[in-house]
């Protein structure tokens, strides 16, 4: 069983279509991460959310700790928005990372 | 510039030889991880530092070494006893210990290992 389930697993959407990816995790948490991994294998962080909303450009990231899940949401996307996200959260009992698989966003021109 | 390099970007090695992988970091952070990434996985963590001369066990420590001689270095010895070391790894390091729900990691560009 995953601690951290991310969905889809793969998405493939036309340049400036509305992107949302999800992440719903079982483990109480006291952070939660967004990480964009690019083909070369780099990661970059992109939010760390404890709760509500965040922006940064076109980027918007919601987490509901009620409900255990956070979202990731692009607006009007780019092909050089392809890459696999992450979603990987701070477990509460040790501070251990968990990540999930990521989602592989193909983003047409 | 501040950041965290990784060398080299693909190493190739024969299997049942050792091999170091090195990661930097010029950042002035006290914790340093290394992690593992396999196709259709999540990282695993294998060595994570907090501070300079001491390490622990990730999750999946078996077949691997670290040391921490230096803050700025923390160099991952694959081991001829790692039974699959075809991967890519991940170095990253953070402000804050391990133990803070505040720190964020910077990650390395990676290293892809190919054991032949």
């Amino acid at each position: 069983k995953n601690e951290v389930e991310q969905s889809p697993q793969n998405l493939t959407a036309q340049e400036g279509e509305f992107i949302t990816i999800n992440c719903s995790y079982s483990v109480g948490i006291s952070a939660l991460h967004w990480l964009q991994q690019h083909p070369g294998g780099g990661i970059v962080s992109l939010f760390m959310l404890s709760s509500g909303k965040k922006k940064h450009g076109r980027l918007i990231a919601t987490i509901n700790i009620q409900e255990k899940h956070s979202s990731l949401h692009i607006t009007a996307s780019h092909p050089r928005d392809s890459a696999v996200y992450i979603c990987a959260v701070n477990w509460d009992r040790d501070d251990k990372i968990i990540f999930g698989k990521g989602t592989r966003l193909h983003i047409l021109p | 510039d501040g950041g965290i390099t990784q060398s080299p970007k693909y190493l190739f090695r024969k299997e049942g030889q050792n091999v170091t992988l090195s990661c930097e970091q010029n950042l002035n952070h006290d914790a340093m991880y290394w992690y593992r990434q396999d196709p259709g996985q999540g990282l695993r963590l294998i060595y994570y530092s907090q501070i300079v001369n001491d390490f622990q066990k990730g999750d999946i420590a078996e077949g691997y070494s670290v040391s921490r001689e230096k803050k700025e270095s923390f160099p991952l010895t694959v081991t001829s006893a790692q039974k699959n070391p075809t991967a890519f790894y991940l170095c990253a390091s953070s402000t804050l210990p391990t133990g803070s729900s505040t720190d964020t990691q910077y990650f390395g560009p990676g290293t892809r290992l190919t054991v032949l």
